[in-house]
């Protein structure tokens, strides 16, 4: 079984400071790792994932996150956010199998909330 | 990329009824379609997946029987809520798995109002 864990639920940051959501992941297996935004009564637009290879990803926005696996971490990071990017933010996991189709299990999410 | 277009994106029906919410995939087709429900202010929970031709996998605590899922096409999944009551009302969203780059689409969502 997998599982993950978002350890805030809300933070607030001032518009063009930096700013880090954090999720960590459990699991007995490899998975796949994703995170996504959530705009209010819309469904969820992804923002990056990580499949394999560099532990360093680029997603859209000026959206960063980084893998790893030794803490079994992938927050998101962002050098300098804006107004816009107010928001739910969700991670993910899914299991690692190959050609098929397999669940995302979801983190509690946090909110991000950019003041001026 | 790819779309999934889901509608209604809101809908409000009385107490007793059914609404059905379709998700199509546009310019994919969709093999497997995953129906989550979101409450306010909380995380998605997956109610069940639907492979195409073959009936949906449930999961526990999510009563099939009042929660019908079709995925009679590769293009095409529909959820409905039979004999909705209140306790039903929610954010309702589809995601279609696209194997080919492991990745995942969402519907822009359905709020169910049942008054």
């Amino acid at each position: 079984a997998q599982s993950v864990t978002q350890l805030d639920s809300q933070v607030p940051v001032f518009e063009e400071a930096p700013v880090e959501l954090r999720c960590n992941y459990s699991s007995s297996v490899s998975v796949y790792l994703f995170w996504y935004v959530q705009y209010p009564n819309q469904g969820l637009q992804l923002l990056l994932k990580y499949l394999s290879g560099s532990t360093l990803v680029k997603g859209i926005n000026g959206f960063e996150a980084e893998f790893n696996k030794s803490q079994t971490s992938f927050h998101l990071r962002k050098p300098s956010v804006h107004i816009s990017d107010t928001a739910e933010y969700f991670c993910a996991v899914s299991d690692l199998l190959a050609g098929t189709a397999s669940k995302l299990t979801f983190g509690t999410g946090t909110r991000l909330q950019v003041t001026l | 990329g790819a779309v999934v277009s889901q509608h209604p994106s809101r809908v409000i029906c009385k107490s007793g009824t059914s609404v059905k919410i379709e998700c199509r995939s546009l310019d994919f087709q969709a093999t497997t379609m995953f129906w989550y429900r979101q409450f306010p202010k909380q995380s998605l929970m997956l109610m069940a997946t639907s492979n195409e031709g073959s009936k949906a996998t449930y999961e526990q605590g999510v009563e099939k029987d009042k929660f019908l899922i079709n995925h009679a096409s590769l293009t095409l999944s529909t959820l409905t809520v039979t004999s909705a009551h209140p306790e039903d009302s929610s954010f309702y969203i589809c995601s279609a798995s696209l194997v080919q780059d492991y990745g995942y689409t969402f519907g822009s969502g359905t709020r169910l109002t049942v008054v």
